[in-house]
């Protein structure tokens, strides 16, 4: 059973700070990892991915990855409150298998 | 302007009724999924398809039917075998469902609430 794990949060931070996400995979043979962000009442949106090992940024938003550990973060500079939302970690391996999404981690960007 | 289109917004079932929710893209992708979400919870897989004509179990497929007789649409039925029903539906699609093109978009949703 492939797992990908989150903090279900929620984890507060103040404006203007960094956020950290983190997520945990199972399957060691995992190759793209995904983070997507999801509005209360919405659906999710595509933020990043990533596929090798090190950090990868857009804007204010940087992946990390670290397959030797198994673990994605997806940091969020200069939070804002318009940041809080339900971020959405997933994962592929593989063999025909769709996405295995964690169940997300509640961020609170406070002004 | 290309997307993913779910209808309704909103769907009213009343008990022992099957009632079916659209799923559309024009982005010609090859796969579609189907997932659930309930209140505070993750998303969970239903149903997905790589082709035409061919879809797989996903991991609560009970109580629920799919078709993919076009490329670009994939019906997703809630049968009255679903007893609780009541949950935000998302559908998805992707380039294909592997090779590096598993990037998944998701259409706006459609919320069934039970009468």
């Amino acid at each position: 059973q492939k797992e990908v794990e989150q903090n279900s949060g929620p984890l507060s931070v103040p404006e203007g700070a960094i956020a950290s996400l983190n997520c945990t995979y199972s399957d060691r043979g995992s190759q793209s990892f995904f983070w997507y962000r999801q509005y209360s009442g919405k659906s999710p949106e595509l933020i990043m991915f990533i596929y090798s090992n090190g950090d990868k940024e857009d804007g204010r938003f940087t992946a990390q990855l670290n397959k030797a550990s198994q673990y994605v973060s997806l940091l969020i500079r200069d939070s804002q409150p318009s940041d809080s939302a339900t971020y959405l970690c997933a994962v592929n391996t593989p063999g025909n298998t769709p996405l295995v999404f964690g169940k997300g981690t509640r961020l609170s960007v406070i002004a | 302007d290309g997307g993913i289109t779910q209808s309704p917004k909103y769907l009213f079932r009343k008990e022992g009724q099957n009632v079916t929710l659209s799923c559309e893209q024009n982005l010609n992708h090859d796969a579609m999924y189907w997932y659930r979400q309930d209140p505070g919870q993750g998303l969970r897989l239903i149903y997905y398809s790589q082709i035409v004509n061919d879809f797989q179990k996903g991991d609560i497929a009970e109580g629920y039917s799919v078709s993919r007789e076009k490329k670009e649409s994939f019906p997703l039925t809630v049968t009255s075998a679903q007893k609780n029903p009541t949950a935000f539906y998302l559908c998805a699609s992707s380039i294909a469902g592997t090779g590096g093109q598993e990037t998944q978009y998701f259409g706006p949703g459609t919320r069934l609430l039970v009468l």
